[in-house]
């Protein structure tokens, strides 16, 4: 079974602490994502890779970066937390290209993030 | 710009009845159309997708039909039960990204089905 996995279900953190959120995935997909998911919002793009090393600014980037060394890994990082980064994180993957499929989005169950 | 608009939740059932979820998008040009589920404790999966006008997506007895005309994606079902209780995410992949996979989600419209 193809899966994404995040590392970690559940965070508390401090203000100001280093966060780092990881996701693996397995299915060899070019394509990776970090949402951020809030009720009454819905889902948000953070950040956007679609190879080794390549990433691309989405809706609401301030207050984070990413890392993507290897194709199968893509991290989120929030270098000084604050409690408005507090929510929901989604990582998910997709094929890239025209390729049956390009546009079906495979999710990990997501990491919870408190900021106090 | 591109973006989604769901009915508000929560949408509350009783087991067998009938459900509609309303979904209406604003793009330029002709995006394709998604309807994600979200059970709880877990993450998005596709639910059912279209791709062009008059298309009707389907899985597990959900469908959904691509209106241009309306510019809508209403999600359906003849009979719900108490295991389709979840979040319901509409979503659109805007023209010309067809090969990035970035979507616009919706706000999400929870069901709760009750026996």
């Amino acid at each position: 079974d193809v899966k994404v996995t995040q590392s970690s279900r559940y965070l508390v953190k401090r203000t100001g602490e280093k966060v780092f959120l990881e996701c693996v995935q397995d299915m060899d997909h070019e394509n990776m994502f970090w949402y951020r998911q809030d009720p009454g919002l819905g889902l948000r793009l953070i950040y956007f890779s679609y190879d080794v090393k390549m990433k691309e600014k989405g809706d609401i980037p301030e207050g984070y970066s990413v890392s993507r060394e290897k194709k199968e890994r893509f991290s989120l990082i929030l270098e000084s937390a604050s409690t408005n980064q507090t929510s929901m994180y989604l990582c998910a993957s997709s094929l890239s290209g025209l390729a049956s499929g390009a546009n079906v989005l495979t999710f990990g169950a997501g990491s919870r993030l408190t900021v106090l | 710009g591109n973006s989604v608009t769901q009915m508000e939740g929560p949408v509350t059932l009783s087991e067998e009845a009938f459900l509609t979820i309303n979904c209406t998008y604003t793009a330029t040009g002709y995006p394709s159309l998604f309807w994600y589920v979200q059970y709880p404790g877990e993450g998005l999966q596709l639910l059912l997708k279209a791709t062009k006008a008059d298309d009707k997506g389907s899985n597990k007895g959900f469908e959904a039909t691509y209106r241009k005309e309306t510019t809508s994606f209403h999600l359906e079902k003849g009979s719900v039960q108490v295991s389709d209780s979840a979040v319901y995410f509409c979503a659109l992949s805007p023209p010309g990204s067809s090969n990035t996979g970035k979507l616009i989600f919706g706000q999400g419209t929870t069901l709760q089905v009750k026996p």
